[in-house]
């Protein structure tokens, strides 16, 4: 199976900052990769797809890139409304299909 | 409006058998392929199970040999039957859409005696 290691688990940051979370493959998934949020008691919500694709109505401070086996994910300018956890995910071929263990993002 | 909604979570003893089911509105489930997510408390994300537009399915180590993942057409609901439950499944259960672009609000399930 596929493992994905996220990091880091948590960072604390402030409003504006620049937020980048990593999300790193144990082997080639291609762009096979999803980021999602979720905010306490919540389902998750898409952001991106094959790695660097927005979702249809989420602002563009969200962004993605990397392909193979390294993965980022950026926050441009941090807002109140972006504190959440973040998943990164791999959909590579025929499942299982894996889950990075989780960013959560607060505000300093 | 494109939405899922689960049902059929709740309190059940270890050994036990449950059965979700998942509603869909504003698309067709056999169209797609439709996954379960769970989470237990306090953690992160695990895939549980997908179900192919043409039939095949898969699971997570996990649960394979306990959980059986299903659709029935005419009514538009995807189903997860959790068999053998143990203290360890114990987890809000998502059902999701072909590339978990549209998921459920969750229902939870705890396995307790």
């Amino acid at each position: 199976d596929i493992q994905m290691t996220q990091s880091p688990s948590s960072l604390s940051a402030s409003v504006g900052d620049r937020v980048t979370i990593t999300c790193q493959a144990s082997q080639d998934i291609s762009n096979y990769l999803n980021w999602y949020q979720q905010k306490p008691g919540k389902a998750p919500k898409l952001l991106i797809y094959d790695a660097s694709n927005l979702e249809t109505g989420v602002p563009s401070r969200f962004s993605g890139s990397g392909s193979g086996t390294d993965f980022t994910f950026t926050i441009s300018s941090l807002q109140p409304e972006d504190i959440a956890t973040y998943y990164c995910q791999q959909y590579d071929n025929l499942p299982p299909w894996t889950f990075g263990q989780g960013t959560k993002v607060e505000i300093k | 409006e494109v939405q899922l909604v689960e049902s059929g979570g709740g309190l059940i003893q270890p050994g036990g058998s449950l059965r979700l089911s998942c509603a869909a509105s504003g698309f067709t489930v056999s169209s797609n392929y439709m996954s379960w997510v769970r989470q237990a408390p306090g953690k992160g994300l695990e895939w549980v199970s997908v179900i192919y537009s043409g039939g095949s399915t898969y699971y997570a180590d996990s649960v394979k040999g306990r959980f059986t993942i299903s659709r029935d057409n005419s009514k538009n609901t995807l189903y997860l039957q959790m068999n053998s439950l143990r203290a360890e499944d114990t987890a809000v259960y998502y059902c999701a859409r072909g590339g978990f672009d549209i998921w459920g609000q969750g229902t939870m399930v705890t396995v307790s005696s």
